[in-house]
């Protein structure tokens, strides 16, 4: 069965704090990774999508990578301002709905 | 428009009354989603349309509900006789295929049963 894990649920951080969040994945073919950061009474915004494994991508002060099993979302740095729940998700081979994990919740206080 | 558009944006509605919930998908975009997220919960998944494709009901939780889509455009979420477990954000997404490609969410309809 195909599934998303993501850990930590919650995350808290200071101002600065660099951590990563994880997202483990099982798939029947790999479609895509995707990750979509939420904000509270929002829909989620798309971040990134990564379609094979060594594959990054970055903007501002996040970068995703991708591994035949697992994703990581860094946050260099992090603002107030980057406090959300990240969610992340995969497409299979079948072209299924894309699955996706219960998110991390990230505070930074500063 | 550039984005997903969904209507209304909040709905607050009696037990037992239908209502209906509309999604506008991004132009040109053939998949399109619907999502449930109750509150503090995660995304899950109700329905995927594909082009003229028969559409995939698998996430549906009851025969309560029901979607249509004309076409590669307007999609229409209807419950029935609502519940007080209905209450929830439901979550349009779109995309332009079914091969992996990213979909983008609409801010989604905020549904309070009472």
């Amino acid at each position: 069965e195909d599934q998303v894990t993501q850990s930590p649920e919650a995350l808290r951080l200071q101002e600065g704090e660099s951590s990563s969040l994880n997202c483990s994945y099982t798939v029947s073919g790999l479609r895509g990774l995707f990750w979509y950061r939420q904000d509270p009474g929002k829909g989620p915004e798309f971040l990134f999508t990564l379609y094979s494994a060594g594959e990054e991508k970055e903007k501002e002060r996040l970068k995703a990578t991708l591994t035949k099993k697992e994703s990581f979302l860094h946050i260099t740095a992090p603002k107030p301002e980057d406090s959300a729940t990240y969610l992340c998700a995969v497409g299979n081979q079948a072209g299924t709905a894309l699955i996706f994990g219960k998110g991390t919740t990230l505070s930074v206080s500063s | 428009g550039a984005g997903v558009s969904q209507s209304p944006s909040n709905k607050v509605t009696e037990k037992g009354k239908d209502v209906e919930l509309r999604c506008d998908p991004i132009s040109g975009h053939t998949a399109l989603y619907w999502y449930r997220q109750r509150l503090g919960q995660g995304l899950e998944f109700l329905i995927y349309f594909q082009g003229n494709s028969a559409p995939d009901k698998s996430g549906l939780p009851s025969d309560r509900f029901s979607a249509e889509r004309t076409g590669e455009s307007v999609s229409t979420l209807t419950i029935q006789r609502t519940q007080q477990e209905d209450s929830a954000v439901y979550l349009c997404a779109s995309g332009k295929d079914r091969d992996g490609n990213t979909i983008y969410f609409g801010e989604g309809s905020w549904l309070t049963v009472v």
